[in-house]
């Protein structure tokens, strides 16, 4: 079981938008619409901001969206603030009934 | 709100075995799959294991098959993880989370506790 391929690291201004990418394979991403984002805080539950590729839980922000092409998908953080420093990882159902995560990427808020 | 609540993490010795919990409330218990995710000192998230709504169905990651069993409780509302013959690669905090829709066991994952910490050491 392989897991999905994202930047260590990511950084924007306020006000900036960053887009942060989780490559995978056809086994995968490229074959599911179960693509989904998480934001995790040391000590916190992690929180589920993106599913279904690009639909948002309730109450999260329109400054986060998803998207995919192929085999890899996108978070974007548009209008960034300094909250959103954290850690963010992807996740995709792969067809061995098993579910993928991304090793996570750190995003910095400068 | 939905409430999701770990237990039964602590230090085992490599080789024994250990029952991690679940408690879930404040929705359809059985109306949803659940999964378990660790996360490593350091490192990042890893899906371990997955049961069905009705728990006919479970999944597990190649790192746990064999060793873990991943099983619920209806009537309680508790998800369990049943490690065994553990070694010093399965310490980490283990959380539990509900699918974001019922009836399919692959959705995102909606609700998570705050984790529960296995240390495996000698």
């Amino acid at each position: 079981q392989s897991g999905l391929t994202q930047p260590p690291s990511a950084s924007g201004s306020p006000g900036q938008s960053v887009t942060i990418s989780c490559t995978g394979t056809s086994s995968d991403i490229g074959g599911s619409n179960d693509v989904s984002w998480y934001q995790l805080h040391p000590g916190k539950a992690p929180k589920l901001i993106i599913y279904d590729v690009i639909k948002r839980p309730l109450g999260v922000p329109d400054r986060f969206s998803g998207s995919k092409s192929g085999n890899t998908a996108s978070l974007t953080v548009s209008g960034l603030q300094e909250e959103d420093e954290s850690d963010y990882y992807c996740c995709s159902y792969a067809v061995t009934n098993t579910l993928a995560f991304g090793g996570g990427t750190k995003l910095t808020v400068l | 709100q939905v409430q999701m609540v770990e237990s039964g993490g602590g230090v085992v010795q490599p080789g024994r075995s250990l029952r991690l919990s679940c408690s879930a409330s404040r929705y359809p218990f059985s109306s949803f799959a659940m999964h378990w995710v660790r996360q490593a000192p350091g490192k990042g998230l890893e899906w371990v294991a997955g049961i069905s709504d009705a728990g006919i169905s479970t999944y597990y990651a190649d790192s746990g098959k064999g060793r873990f069993t991943i099983s619920r409780d209806n009537s309680k509302n508790t998800l369990f993880l049943q490690m065994s013959n553990v070694t010093t690669e399965d310490t980490g905090v283990y959380f539990c989370a509900r699918v974001v829709r019922g009836g399919d066991p692959w959705t995102a994952l909606y609700n998570w506790g705050r984790g529960t910490m296995v240390t495996v050491s000698s």
